[in-house]
């Protein structure tokens, strides 16, 4: 069964550096969202991704972060000088074109640690 | 504002059949759908309702009442795997031409299924 794959599951870095988490969306799927999960809290909505552009965007997702699908295939998400409080489960997901009945697929998640 | 509520714990015990509330405010509405999470792994779809009524899918059915902004996760049959976190969210776009397609969650339901 095809699933969303996201690498590294764990990443460990010190503040203020650069990190990048990777995705591999479904193949033949044209939406792509980042989502972030702060443990123990929900699951919330960063960022969507449509035809090579950001369609929409959290108040989260300021200057910090950004996303580039650099190939046909992988789907990034950028961000520079992390903070403590970047500390997270990130997920990205994938789903086919809109409609009624679009079911997003969700990857295992990077949980990433500032310290 | 946003918002989903949803009840923070349930418990139940197997066999038995449990339902899991949410009340949402949002200001796009396209649909609400469900999804599983096992010990923050990722979100797994379970149900999505579009339209007033009851969706039904094996164990798990799903119910919307639009009027009433409402909706509810029934699970029969409770078996231990069900022991989970259950978010409710809400779709908020219809998603084409990179319209948006993101999804609101909701505060989650930690279920604890006993034998």
């Amino acid at each position: 069964e095809p699933e969303v794959t996201q690498t590294p599951s764990h990443q460990v870095t010190q503040m203020g550096q650069e990190v990048i988490l990777r995705c591999v969306p479904i193949s033949n799927h044209l939406y792509f969202y980042w989502y972030r999960q702060i443990l123990g809290q929900k699951v919330e909505f960063l960022v969507s991704f449509y035809n090579n552009e950001i369609s929409e965007k959290s108040e989260i997702f300021d200057d910090q972060f950004s996303v580039e699908r650099p190939d046909g295939s992988n789907f990034t998400l950028k961000i520079r000088s992390t903070k403590l409080e970047d500390s997270a489960m990130y997920f990205c997901a994938s789903s086919e074109v809109g409609g009624l009945r679009t079911e997003a697929f969700f990857g295992q998640g990077t949980r990433l640690t500032v310290v | 504002g946003q918002s989903l509520e949803q009840p923070s714990e349930v418990t139940a015990v197997e066999g038995a059949i449990v339902q899991i509330n949410c009340t949402y405010q949002t200001s796009g509405f396209y649909g609400l759908s469900w999804y599983q999470q096992h010990d923050g792994g990722a979100p797994t779809f379970l149900s999505y309702n579009a339209l007033d009524g009851l969706e039904e899918t094996g164990r798990f059915s799903s119910f919307l009442s639009r009027s009433d902004s409402y909706g509810y996760l029934l699970l029969q049959e409770l078996q231990m795997k069900d022991s989970a976190s259950y978010f409710c969210a809400v779709r908020a776009g219809f998603g084409y031409g990179g319209a948006t397609n993101k999804l609101i969650f909701g505060t989650g339901t930690l279920l604890a299924v006993q034998p």
